[in-house]
């Protein structure tokens, strides 16, 4: 059974002070593992794809890497805009068709 | 594009009750797929379908039904609402193809069932 863990549940952050997020997964058959932003009282926003252990992608303040047994989500002097809840999830090649399995969750603030 | 819609945005239950939430996109997407959401908990998959017509089970399907007759709507149907059903419920699509696309959400619905 494909398994995410994220950590920490809850993070605060200065404006400026540079974190990471991370997401641990168990899977068989990595097909994904995707990042999402979702902000109170709205729907998971996609962030990032990763496919393969060393790839890694950026998009403004953020940056996702992964290996073969996590994903971290690198913030990069990190701006109140920036506060919301990080999803962590995968899709692996057994089990129910297109199924993503999602972590519970990074919860951001960003403070002045 | 409006992309994912889901309605309503509230709903008050009491148990026993019925009703349908509504989902449809404008995107064209084949498949599309249901996920409830509840405090310490990831989302959860509770049906999708990979095209009209073809709807199939997910992680968590009791107390819900499905339907596709179009492309464009995916409705969920509770048939007789539990306190156990109260959540925030998303729908969810993208294309059709080989695994690693994402999905597109809508804004949820959020029930209480009392």
């Amino acid at each position: 059974e494909d398994q995410v863990t994220q950590s920490p549940e809850a993070l605060r952050l200065q404006e400026g002070e540079s974190s990471s997020l991370n997401c641990s997964y168990t899977v068989s058959g990595l097909r994904g593992l995707f990042w999402y932003r979702q902000d109170p009282g709205k729907g998971p926003e996609f962030l990032f794809t990763l496919y393969s252990a060393g790839e890694e992608k950026e998009k403004e303040r953020l940056k996702a890497t992964l290996t073969k047994k996590e994903s971290f989500l690198h913030i990069t002097a990190p701006k109140p805009e920036d506060s919301a809840t990080y999803l962590c999830a995968v899709q692996g090649s057994t089990g129910t068709a297109s199924k993503l399995t999602f972590g519970t969750g990074t919860r951001l603030q960003v403070t002045l | 594009n409006a992309g994912v819609t889901q309605t309503p945005k509230f709903q008050v239950l009491k148990t026993g009750q019925s009703m349908t939430l509504q989902c449809a996109q404008d995107m064209n997407h084949e498949y599309m797929s249901w996920y409830r959401q509840d405090p310490g908990m990831g989302l959860r998959l509770i049906h999708y379908s990979v095209g009209a017509g073809i709807t199939d089970q997910g992680e968590v399907p009791n107390g819900y039904n499905v339907s596709r007759s179009t492309t464009e709507d995916f409705p969920l149907r509770l048939l007789s609402a539990a306190p156990s059903q109260t959540s925030v419920y998303f729908c969810a699509s993208r294309p059709r193809g080989t695994g690693g696309s994402p999905l597109h959400f809508g804004n949820g619905t959020r029930l209480t069932v009392t």
